[in-house]
């Protein structure tokens, strides 16, 4: 079993629907979980920072971080065309961000117009 | 904050050649730096861990030979790939270890005639 499951879409959507991104995760000692948005040929832009359970609402982002259950989730209100990227979720331990993350494998989206 | 860059952001090189990229952390200083890879349509791939003034720690399977990687300072990582081939060519991708998590450069195309 890979430690970080997520599956790789593709995912279309029309605009303005309410996108849900998700992922599982096998490390119950993963303290801290990430969204990165990636566009093609350029670098993750990290979307969202959460630590232990909870949610964390950034705008039309939301990311939700359930613990008991090891699921990691990305709501996306209001989608645009602009939104349309890889998304990718990473986890790691505890302690300073110098720890290696693991990435689940991205979920491409297509947000249409 | 938190913005990380990289030099070129695309190189084309004959094979036999070495080529460095250089990833610079620009509001922040890095103990630690990451260098990834990506091929199309794929997730990163960590292939070593770079910390300021020590030796890098590479993945399995990554030959430190050939992808020599050099922290010299806490804003500045480098990595050179020695001797290229056409197998090299890949989407090369440095990330900073900052306050909370990584952040990440916009990425260097690799092409190795």
């Amino acid at each position: 079993q890979k430690e970080v499951e997520q599956d790789p879409g593709p995912l279309s959507v029309p605009e303005g629907a309410i996108v849900s991104l998700n992922c599982t995760y096998s490390n119950s000692a993963f303290q801290y979980f990430m969204w990165y948005r990636q566009y093609s040929r350029k670098g993750p832009e990290l979307l969202m920072y959460t630590y232990s359970s909870g949610n964390k609402e950034d705008g039309r982002f939301t990311a939700q971080v359930d613990k008991s259950s090891k699921y990691i989730s990305l709501f996306i209100r209001d989608s645009q065309p602009s939104d349309s990227a890889t998304y990718l979720c990473a986890t790691r331990l505890s302690g300073g961000s110098n720890y290696k993350l693991t990435f689940g494998k991205g979920t491409l989206l297509t947000v249409n117009p | 904050g938190a913005v990380v860059s990289q030099h070129p952001s695309r190189v084309i090189c004959k094979s036999g050649t070495s080529v460095k990229i250089e990833c610079r952390s620009l509001d922040f200083q890095a103990t630690t730096m990451f260098w990834y890879r990506q091929f199309p349509k794929k997730s990163l791939m960590l292939m070593a861990t770079s910390n300021e003034g020590s030796k890098a720690t590479y993945e399995q399977g990554v030959e430190k030979d050939k992808f020599l990687i050099n922290h010299a300072s806490l804003t500045l990582s480098t990595l050179t790939v020695t001797s290229a081939h056409p197998e090299d060519s890949s989407f090369y991708i440095c990330s900073a270890g900052g306050i909370d998590t990584q952040y990440f450069g916009p990425g260097t195309r690799l092409t190795v005639l």
